[in-house]
């Protein structure tokens, strides 16, 4: 079975509010987590991503945070637009496995106007 | 500009057909990998191939073949052997393979409908 999930398929918040995607992982092995948003018809594209050593990381507008005692992985992102619709994927790498990523089924995030 | 192409966009396939979608990448990039997507469905992995002339089956390689006679390119057949292979299709990228942290990176996929 997968190792990454989300705990919800769709998440509909207005637009200009916060936004949260969650992510749990089953693998204690995994060191290394990405953030991917796809949009209808599109391939996944790279947002963020985060090592094992750290607990939180920031970009333009979102933040990573990884809780490795509850094996949890979150994307927040602020002040949502209409251009954040998408499926957001989180995916993990499991110490240097040769055969790329693991992937959950993704979160959809609707914004609503 | 760098990235990774593949076409075509949309294919379709006959019954007992084997059809070849085409993956290329200027990203200087030693590994590549593809993906099948079913509709609602996380990315599952095909095949993966870390150096030229290597490759390896992911978790639902049956069907699929392909080859790394190039660095830049990782074209995958979808043989008549493949019962459902109605779905999306992505390649992917990263830098050398079987070290953490190598970001991969997709091309726009290519959707695959059997008629």
């Amino acid at each position: 079975g997968e190792s990454v999930g989300l705990h919800l398929p769709t998440l509909s918040v207005q637009e200009g509010d916060n936004s949260i995607i969650n992510c749990a992982y089953s693998n204690s092995a995994s060191d290394y987590f990405i953030w991917y948003k796809q949009e209808s018809g599109k391939g996944p594209q790279f947002i963020i991503d985060i090592r094992s050593n750290m607990d939180k990381r920031q970009g333009q507008r979102v933040t990573v945070l990884l809780n490795k005692t509850v094996k949890h992985l979150s994307l927040q992102i602020a002040a949502t637009q209409p251009g954040d619709s998408a499926v957001y994927f989180c995916a993990e790498n499991m110490g240097g496995g040769a055969d790329g990523l693991t992937f959950g089924k993704g979160t959809h995030l609707i914004i609503q106007p | 500009d760098g990235g990774i192409t593949q076409s075509p966009k949309y294919l379709f396939r006959k019954e007992g057909q084997n059809v070849t979608l085409s993956c290329e990448q200027n990203l200087n990039h030693d590994a590549m990998y593809w993906y099948r997507q079913d509709p609602g469905q996380g990315l599952r992995l095909i095949y993966y191939s870390q150096i030229v002339n290597d490759f390896q089956k992911g978790d639902i390689a049956e069907g699929y073949s392909v080859s790394r006679e190039k660095k830049e390119s990782f074209p995958l057949t979808v043989t008549s052997a493949q019962k459902n292979p109605t779905a999306f299709y992505l390649c992917a990228s990263s830098i050398p393979a079987g070290l953490s942290g190598n970001t991969i990176y997709f091309g726009e996929g290519s959707w695959l409908t059997v008629v």
